[in-house]
């Protein structure tokens, strides 16, 4: 069946760097995928839409210059959380649609932990 | 943003017994209602996606009533097992016009079956 991977699974960055979650769909193309942000007991939030060859679309509250989205490719996208900082530790998991019925597939998301 | 109700929030239940949880959502806008299992480390796995005012899905044991005119669906476990212990998700998805699979995710109700 479909299949989205995510990579890392889990990274610890320190306060001020950059780090990239990288969100692949294995064996479909997605034109567009979704980010969501989970926080402790809480549901998933999405963050933002990302379309492939053009600019993301950011929920309402999400900072686009804190949260660089990137769909390079119809099997790629990235979430890039800039300047990192420790209340942007969290766990991410990114979505795509397969565009054949109505069902849309999850990586297994990522923890990051900002030190 | 979408306000989706799960309820209840945990469950404890016995191995064999029958177990039903509600998803609450807006019913103006409506255009699907999505299930999801989550187990601890893995994807989120798709159950059903239901579009209709009175769909009833079923996949082996579990099966999903949805009723869109008060905004309400509920997911019922027959015969629960241990593996069926996951966190059960709900996400409408609001008209047809938004782009698959822009999801609002509830809070989930996390599922426990004890041998």
């Amino acid at each position: 069946g479909a299949v989205v991977s995510q990579h890392p699974s889990r990274v610890i960055c320190k306060s001020g760097t950059s780090v990239k979650i990288e969100c692949r769909s294995l064996d479909f193309q997605a034109t567009t995928m979704f980010w969501y942000r989970q926080f402790p007991k809480k549901s998933l939030m999405l963050m933002a839409t990302s379309n492939e060859g053009s600019k993301a679309t950011y929920e309402q509250g999400v900072e686009k210059d804190k949260f660089l989205i990137n769909h390079a490719s119809l099997t790629l996208s990235t979430l890039t959380v800039t300047s990192a900082h420790p209340e942007d530790s969290s766990f991410y998991i990114c979505s795509a649609p397969t565009g054949s019925g109505n069902t849309i597939y999850f990586g297994e998301g990522s923890w990051l932990t900002v030190v | 943003i979408l306000n989706v109700e799960q309820s209840p929030q945990s469950l404890h239940v016995q191995e064999g017994d029958s177990t039903n949880f509600t998803c609450s959502f807006p019913s103006s806008n409506f255009y699907a209602l999505h299930w999801y299992r989550w187990e601890t480390a893995k994807s989120p796995e798709a159950l059903f996606v239901m579009t209709l005012n009175g769909d009833e899905k079923k996949k082996g044991r579990i099966s999903a009533t949805l009723n869109t005119k008060e905004g309400y669906s509920y997911l019922y476990i027959k015969g629960s097992q241990p593996e069926d212990s996951a966190t059960y998700l709900c996400a409408p998805q609001a008209d047809r016009g938004s782009t698959l699979g822009r999801l609002y995710f509830g809070r989930g109700t996390q599922l426990t079956v004890w041998p």
